[in-house]
């Protein structure tokens, strides 16, 4: 397809359980952001990658929060021994560039509901 | 550093009237300000984007946003709102510091329209 595609689009996990969020970007695009997005708020920056070196981690919220681009395309957002509070939109981004103003495009975005 | 206001949390306007959204900005460079719209269960997608050039930007579906540097504002308006208009509108502000153009993201306003 042409656009960011994330999978799944919705999860379920019971406290205590690892998760796994996935990102397609724009095939070619430099640029890859994770975004966490909770209920009536606005996105909030997680972390970014370039190709597949991870360039800025200052969002993640704590450690259990890790993410992988390992060959610069396809990428996963993994969040260990899940809390409530990481109930939230996750929402993947990506930019035909690097260090550029240029426009981002949003997949779809996978909702984590952890019970 | 950077930082957005969105100053409604809430805007609702009847059909066939003006819309007003309405955003300030604080950034210690010459920032990039993007404007997105999120339609329930679907990506956000792109309104328009002041890169620097013209201050007053035309976007998609009639929408258009006025760059005033004196104001530090980016509002964005619309001659005559549409039933399809309704959805979260998010402001952006993007700017070098860092060297990553790490966008921030103001907690959205919600348009209503009343037929």
């Amino acid at each position: 397809g042409a656009g960011v595609s994330q999978s799944p689009r919705y999860k379920v996990a019971k406290r205590g359980q690892d998760v796994a969020l996935r990102c397609d970007p724009i095939s070619g695009h430099v640029s890859l952001f994770w975004y966490q997005q909770a209920l009536g708020q606005g996105p909030e920056f997680l972390t970014y990658f370039q190709n597949e070196a991870q360039l800025d981690k200052s969002g993640l919220p704590s450690d259990r929060f890790f993410a992988e681009r390992p060959e610069g395309s396809v990428s996963t957002l993994k969040i260990q021994r899940t809390q409530q509070e990481d109930s939230a939109v996750y929402l993947c981004a990506s930019k035909l560039r690097g260090a550029s103003d240029n426009e981002q495009f949003f997949g779809p975005g996978t909702r984590l509901t952890v019970l | 550093a950077q930082s957005v206001t969105q100053l409604d949390s809430h805007v609702s306007v009847s059909e066939g009237t003006p819309v007003l959204l309405r955003c300030n900005y604080s950034s210690s460079y010459s920032p990039s300000l993007f404007w997105y719209v999120q339609h329930p269960n679907k990506g956000l997608q792109l309104l328009l984007k002041y890169t620097s050039a013209a201050t007053l930007v035309k976007g998609i579906n009639g929408f258009e946003a006025e760059f005033k540097k004196s104001e530090t504002s980016f509002h964005l308006t619309k001659p005559s709102a549409h039933m399809s208009d309704a959805a979260e509108y998010f402001c952006v502000v993007s700017d070098p510091s860092g060297g990553s153009y790490i966008p921030t993201f103001g907690r959205g306003t919600s348009l209503i329209v009343h037929p």
